[in-house]
């Protein structure tokens, strides 16, 4: 079975700092990768996915993640936050099921407080 | 173009109503999912659809279930409302098959009172 592990429930961080929040995940497959954003009282939006090829994804907001096998991790980066990045923050992990698509397996999610 | 769309935003029922939510996906977006996330138990897979058949279901009891029609609009019912059906539901739209990634709408948060 599929699994993401997020160690940090909550980051505090000041603005113009760098952050980097922390997914691992297990699998027996191979894998899609992917990071939300949710902003309060909204829906998921997606920042970045790791598909295939190159283990170093960029995305929205200047957002970049790193993809290591080895490790089974997919880090979140962000060389400078900005008080609008406070939002919680889930990586997940995409399986492709037997009966065809897919699902989304969530990790329990980082709250990123930017604060000034 | 448009986005995911749900309706309604918000709903308040009662315990052993059912309910029903709607779910429009980006025009072409052929696959809906449904996902739940609680405070508890955080965002789980509830069923996913494609060309009006489901192709998968998650770990709910029947009491969950949902549709989607030929132009690819989806619906979800929960009957016998249960207090711990509170949560924020939301859909997700992708073309099909391949593992782009859902684009997700803004959800519709049932209270159940």
């Amino acid at each position: 079975a599929q699994s993401v592990t997020q160690l940090d429930s909550q980051v505090p961080v000041f603005e113009e700092a760098p952050v980097e929040l922390r997914c691992n995940y297990s699998s027996s497959v191979s894998v899609y990768l992917f990071w939300y954003v949710q902003y309060p009282n909204q829906g998921l939006q997606l920042l970045l996915k790791y598909l295939s090829g190159s283990t170093l994804v960029k995305g929205i907001n200047g957002f970049e993640a790193e993809f290591n096998k080895s490790q089974t991790s997919f880090h979140l980066r962000k060389p400078s936050v900005h008080i609008s990045d406070t939002a919680e923050y889930f990586c997940a992990v995409s399986k492709i099921l037997t009966g065809g698509g897919n699902k989304l397996t969530f990790g329990t999610g980082t709250q990123l407080k930017v604060e000034l | 173009k448009a986005g995911v769309t749900q309706t309604p935003r918000y709903l308040i029922k009662t315990r052993g109503q059912q309910v029903t939510l709607s779910c429009s996906p980006i025009s072409g977006h052929r696959s809906v999912s449904w996902y739940q996330q609680t405070p508890g138990q955080g965002l789980q897979f509830l069923f996913e659809y494609f060309s009006e058949t489901q192709r998968n279901k998650g770990n709910f009891p029947g009491r969950f279930s949902g549709r989607q029609f030929s132009n690819s609009r989806s619906e979800m019912n929960v009957s016998t409302l249960e207090l711990g059906d509170s949560a924020l539901y939301l859909c997700a739209s992708s073309r099909s098959t391949e593992n782009y990634g859902y684009t997700f709408g803004s959800g519709t948060r049932l209270t159940v009172v």
